[in-house]
């Protein structure tokens, strides 16, 4: 069983408003990835992490950011939600770059 | 750039056999693999294919043509439980780049 935690699972705030969506992992991957997916809908990659001090944008422009500070944490940021970032973000590690081990994921809802 | 294309929807009936077919255009291709996605839940890993053939693990399989560009996900002995969206994904440059999924497949299964 994966131990990859993403908290919160669900949240509903207003817009303007600055969030962090955190994701925790404890097998030491050094891999790490955040996908973006609308209920249905394809994932889409919105950043990853090689590894700690190391981002990267993925192929859906996004207005948030990451860190890489600690090997087991890559949390999420929004400065200023809108209702267009209503979706689900979903946190991934890996190992290797195509087996991923996926968090339960965080349901933003901005009204 | 890469193109992955599969399915949007097939229905089977419980007990039988389906076939979910994946076709990808890629450079530096690497691998190829299948997840699978509850409604409302994270993927989950299926299997991996790097060399041609078919890998089985249970009650699915999976099988790459490298030269095709072409993968199946083939599923056995249906039960309810595997009504979900399959996707494919594809990973090129020796794993250096992340994984790339396909829209995916939603499947459902009828009695």
């Amino acid at each position: 069983e994966a131990d990859i935690y993403q908290t919160p699972r669900y949240l509903v705030i207003g817009t303007g408003k600055k969030i962090t969506l955190e994701c925790s992992q404890t097998m030491g991957h050094d891999k790490m990835y955040w996908y973006q997916q609308d209920p249905g809908m394809e994932l889409h990659l919105i950043h990853y992490s090689y590894g700690v001090n190391s981002t990267e944008k993925g192929d859906l422009s996004s207005e948030s950011t990451v860190s890489r500070i600690r090997t087991e944490h890559f949390p999420l940021t929004l400065e200023s939600a809108r209702p267009s970032h209503t979706s689900q973000y979903l946190c991934a590690s890996s190992e290797y770059a195509g087996e991923l081990f996926f968090g339960e994921g965080s349901r933003l809802t901005v009204l | 750039g890469q193109n992955i294309d599969q399915p949007t929807e097939m229905t089977a009936t419980e007990g039988a056999i389906v076939q979910i077919n994946c076709t990808y255009q890629t450079s530096g291709f690497n691998g190829l693999f299948w997840y699978q996605q509850h409604a409302g839940e994270a993927p989950t890993f299926l299997s991996y294919n790097v060399l041609d053939g078919l890998e089985e693990k249970g009650r699915f399989s999976s099988f790459l043509s490298r030269s095709k560009g072409y993968s199946y996900l083939l599923l056995k002995e249906l039960q309810m439980k595997d009504s979900a969206s399959y996707l494919c994904a594809v990973i090129r440059n020796s794993g250096n780049t992340p994984l790339v999924f396909g829209k995916g497949t939603r499947l459902s299964v009828i009695a």
